[in-house]
């Protein structure tokens, strides 16, 4: 089966950073992904890891050990537009379908 | 289209009716995932399409959903008999093929049953 653990909530200052993590045990590994999603939204794709290591782009990286099944989404220059969840997704089969994290949703305060 | 539209954005039904739920993809993405997303829970994988054939759809929670895709478009999920369990937000997400490719989602479908 595919177990996918993320803390439920995280808080935050404007202009701090914060890290999100990602714990996993699939039957399988080909990619994880993290999304977000704002109140009422639809999910947005933040970044992909297939290889162990740091992903950055812009204000958001994302980091995997595939080793360790873990994964973290570090976000800098926090901005009161970030307060949202952020999904982490995990590809175990094929090429195609994701499994879904129940998500973590962080709240920026000024 | 340019983006993954969804319809209707909202439905109310009374339990024991169907409903039908559409999502039409961005245009050429080949690959088309019906998910849905409960209060507090994480979003749940229910039939993924590759082309008009659905390679995985162990998804479905029980044999009272379905779903179809027309000419590589159109998607229809089809619940029958609906249950106030089937209450959620039904996401419909799209990618250009089944190897990686970031999916694209919809804005979703929320559903009430009452």
């Amino acid at each position: 089966g595919q177990n996918i653990d993320q803390p439920t909530e995280m808080t935050a200052t404007e202009g701090a950073i914060v890290q999100i993590n990602c714990t996993y045990q699939t039957s399988g590994f080909n990619g994880l992904f993290w999304y977000q999603q704002h109140a009422g939204e639809a999910p947005t794709f933040l970044s992909y890891n297939v290889l162990d290591g740091l992903e950055e782009k812009g204000r958001f990286s994302s980091f995997l050990s595939r080793s360790k099944g873990y994964s973290y989404l570090l976000l800098k220059e926090l901005q009161m537009k970030d307060s949202a969840s952020y999904l982490c997704a995990v590809r175990d089969r094929g090429y195609s379908t994701l499994t879904f994290g129940k998500g973590t949703m962080l709240l920026v305060s000024p | 289209g340019a983006g993954v539209s969804q319809s209707p954005s909202n439905k109310v039904t009374e339990k024991g009716k169907d409903v039908e739920l559409r999502c039409d993809p961005i245009s050429g993405h080949t690959a088309l995932y019906w998910y849905r997303q409960s209060l507090g829970q994480g979003l749940e994988f229910l039939i993924y399409f590759q082309g008009n054939s659905a390679p995985d759809k162990s998804g479905l929670p029980s044999d009272r959903f379905s779903a179809e895709r027309t000419g590589g478009s159109v998607s229809t999920l089809t619940i029958q008999r609906t249950q106030q369990e089937d209450s959620a937000v039904y996401l419909c997400a799209s990618s250009p093929g089944a190897r990686w490719d970031g999916y694209t989602f919809g804005s979703g479908t929320r559903l009430t049953v009452v």
